[in-house]
């Protein structure tokens, strides 16, 4: 069975950036894409970005310029850069397998853009 | 992109049939078939229920099922039972090669 786990710090501070690593477990990053999703405190999920094995990207328009999505399959790991961070960003964040449905989700990491 | 359009509430008694629509655009929703829904309990991520508009991942019950027509797809409960309680959401692959959701929709079993 996959099992993707989110980590990174869980308190950023204004204009500086969050960064947080998906790892993969229990099958191959081959031939899928991988995503992060986000969701505010009592609001509904936001998609942030896609990546390729292989390292193609795509993300939302809306936070394109600030979003970097990287990949490194060796480590079975992806990884997330959002920068400069606003209070805004504050979310719980979700790394999933897919590009345009999700099987396989992570429990999810709580990050908190505060000074 | 504009979020997907879902209504916030829902509401069934167990027995009943609810059906949550998901309305976008020909840019989204009427532009291919990879529709998908999620429901997700509170504190929870989120689960996949249905994935290219009307197919259910093993393990799905068959009371859950998904259609479209045009630019609105919808998901129907049958069967309504107190553990379908929960945020169901809706996906959409778009003509730019993203990915858009629905604003979420409650369901409360009466």
């Amino acid at each position: 069975q996959v099992q993707l786990q989110e980590s990174g710090p869980g308190l950023v501070k204004p204009s500086e950036t969050l960064s947080l690593t998906c790892t993969v477990s229990g099958g191959s990053m081959n031939s899928y894409y991988w995503s992060w999703i986000r969701q505010p405190p009592g609001k509904g999920l936001e998609w942030i970005g896609y990546i390729s094995s292989g390292g193609s990207t795509k993300s939302n328009p809306s936070l394109r310029s600030r979003v970097t999505i990287s990949v490194d399959t060796s480590k079975s790991q992806f990884s997330l850069r959002l920068s400069p961070v606003t209070t805004a960003d504050t979310a719980m964040y979700f790394c999933a397998r897919g590009m345009s449905y999700h099987r396989f989700w992570g429990q999810g990491t709580l990050v908190t853009v505060s000074s | 992109q504009s979020a997907l359009t879902q209504p916030p509430s829902v509401s069934g008694s167990p027995g009943q049939s609810v059906t949550i629509s998901c309305t976008g655009t020909s840019s989204d929703v009427g532009s291919n078939n990879r529709v998908s829904w999620y429901q997700q309990p509170p504190g929870t991520a989120p689960k996949l229920m249905i994935y290219e508009v009307s197919n259910r991942p093993s393990g799905v019950p068959d009371r859950f099922s998904g259609s479209k027509s045009g630019n609105t797809a919808s998901l129907t409960i049958s069967g309504l039972q107190a553990e379908d309680e929960s945020d169901y959401y809706c996906t959409s692959y778009t003509s730019s090669d993203t990915l858009v959701f629905g604003g979420g929709t409650k369901l409360t079993v009466l």
